[in-house]
């Protein structure tokens, strides 16, 4: 099982801020992914990474961006918060476990954009 | 059609009972399945893991596959108040991602 950490765990800002949602893992896992969800709604992947170096969009399309420039660091960036961008975002990283990956999540970060 | 179908439920379940949750997927390639357990406003936790046919217990959680029929249920046992949660079905695509379910709703009721 991974530790995955998420940071902050919930932020407020205002319209037009910039903002960065830290997320690290400690086990050497190559594929990480950021999730998008609602309350009471579908998980939206919306950014994953097999690797240092390797982004890419998810199946749900995000203004927000991401980067891989360290294997245990996976941050995402919104340049300007918009109170769509509300939501719950969650990262999570695969390990590979007797043959098949096996993917384990962060605790979130709830983002409420007032 | 979705890749992975599950009924969104709630599946209400008196305490005690065995809980059945239900899911069919549409990649006939898929070799792994997982399911998950998400508690209103937590990530999701991986409770189970599947790879061939057949069941695989753990405590009181049972997974069941057939990959013919292309169906992975979840039977949870002695259902408990602390089962109350929404339980989602995972299966990878042809590049590893994992496809999740709607999600399934579970109340366990005293």
């Amino acid at each position: 099982e991974a530790d995955i950490y998420q940071t902050p765990r919930y932020l407020v800002i205002g319209t037009g801020k910039k903002i960065t949602l830290e997320c690290s893992q400690t086990m050497g896992h190559d594929k990480m992914y950021w999730y998008q969800q609602d309350p009471g709604m579908e998980l939206h992947l919306i950014h994953y990474s097999y690797g240092v170096n390797s982004t890419e969009k998810g199946d749900l399309s995000s203004e927000s961006t991401v980067s891989r420039i360290r294997t245990e660091h996976f941050p995402l960036t919104l340049e300007s918060a918009r109170p769509s961008h509300t939501s719950q975002y969650l990262c999570a990283s695969s390990e590979l476990n007797r043959g098949q990956y096996e993917q384990y999540f962060g605790p979130g970060t709830r983002l409420t954009v007032t | 059609q979705k890749e992975v179908e599950q009924n969104s439920g709630p599946l209400s379940v008196p305490e005690g009972a065995i809980a059945s949750l239900n899911c069919t997927y549409s990649d006939r390639v898929s070799q792994s399945f997982f399911w998950y357990r998400q508690y209103s406003g937590k990530s999701p936790e991986l409770i189970m893991s599947i790879y061939s046919n057949g069941d695989k217990e753990d405590g009181r959680f049972t997974a069941q596959l057939n990959k013919a029929s292309q169906y992975v249920s979840l039977l949870i046992r002695d259902s408990q108040p602390s089962d109350s949660a929404t339980y989602l079905c995972a299966v990878p695509d042809s590049w590893g991602k994992l496809q999740f379910g709607a999600g399934t709703q579970v109340v366990v009721t005293p």
